[in-house]
């Protein structure tokens, strides 16, 4: 089993773009998250799906959309992309909510000009 | 306010010595606490639930308590292998109704040989 698998794994933008970035899980996970991570702030969460066909907001939601494409693939869409938006983007699913163990895939490095 | 604190920050050690890291909170409603490991460039890699003050959990040179206010994570006799970045997550809440998983900012520990 892959686990949960990101791409791309870096990415530059420019002030602006616009970018998908992809998340899969083989672990038939009911539940799916994106976080970032940035220097001394932990891992935040910023959108997160329950279960297939069901998508929330989390702490940092802004500048973000998502789509919970089938139970496997989760991915997060930048429209117009700021600098602010540097950072290193997580995805994670667990069985079944935030009650269980998170998995994480290996992470997408974004830097934003 | 919800609040996750790790310390030490950073911590160094040689190999074989024992030390301690700790992760204290002030959340409402503590219903679990989960400990990650980090390697650089990589996601984190989940280690243990606790659920309950009193509970341990052990995984070869790594044991986990939890106590009403702080979970430590002992290492014992530490190898190189250890060095990581340690994430402590506090689930807090009711899941659906404001329930919410709050990461600390980890601690960096390296082992030296």
């Amino acid at each position: 089993n892959a686990g949960v698998t990101q791409t791309p794994k870096f990415q530059v933008l420019k002030t602006g773009q616009s970018m998908t970035l992809q998340c899969a899980q083989d672990m038939n996970h009911n539940s799916m998250y994106w976080y970032r991570q940035d220097p001394g702030m932990g891992l935040r969460l910023i959108y997160y799906s329950a279960s297939e066909g069901t998508t929330d907001k989390g702490e940092v939601p802004n500048g973000y959309n998502v789509s919970r494409l089938n139970k496997r693939e989760f991915s997060l869409r930048l429209e117009s992309a700021a600098p602010s938006q540097t950072s290193v983007y997580f995805c994670a699913s667990s069985r079944q909510g935030i009650s269980y163990e998170q998995y994480f895939g290996p992470g997408t490095r974004l830097t934003v000009t | 306010e919800d609040q996750v604190t790790q310390s030490p920050e950073a911590l160094r050690l040689q190999e074989g010595e024992s030390s301690s890291l700790n992760c204290s909170y002030t959340v409402s409603g503590l219903r679990g606490l989960f400990w990650y490991r980090q390697d650089p460039g990589k996601g984190p890699e989940f280690l243990f639930t606790l659920y309950s003050a009193g509970e341990e959990k052990e995984k070869e040179r790594l044991k986990a308590t939890l106590t009403k206010k702080e979970s430590f994570l002992h290492i014992t006799a530490p190898k190189p292998e250890d060095s990581a970045t340690y994430l402590c997550a506090v689930l807090a809440g009711i899941y659906n109704q404001g329930g919410k998983l709050i990461f600390g900012q980890g601690t960096e520990l390296s082992v030296k040989p």
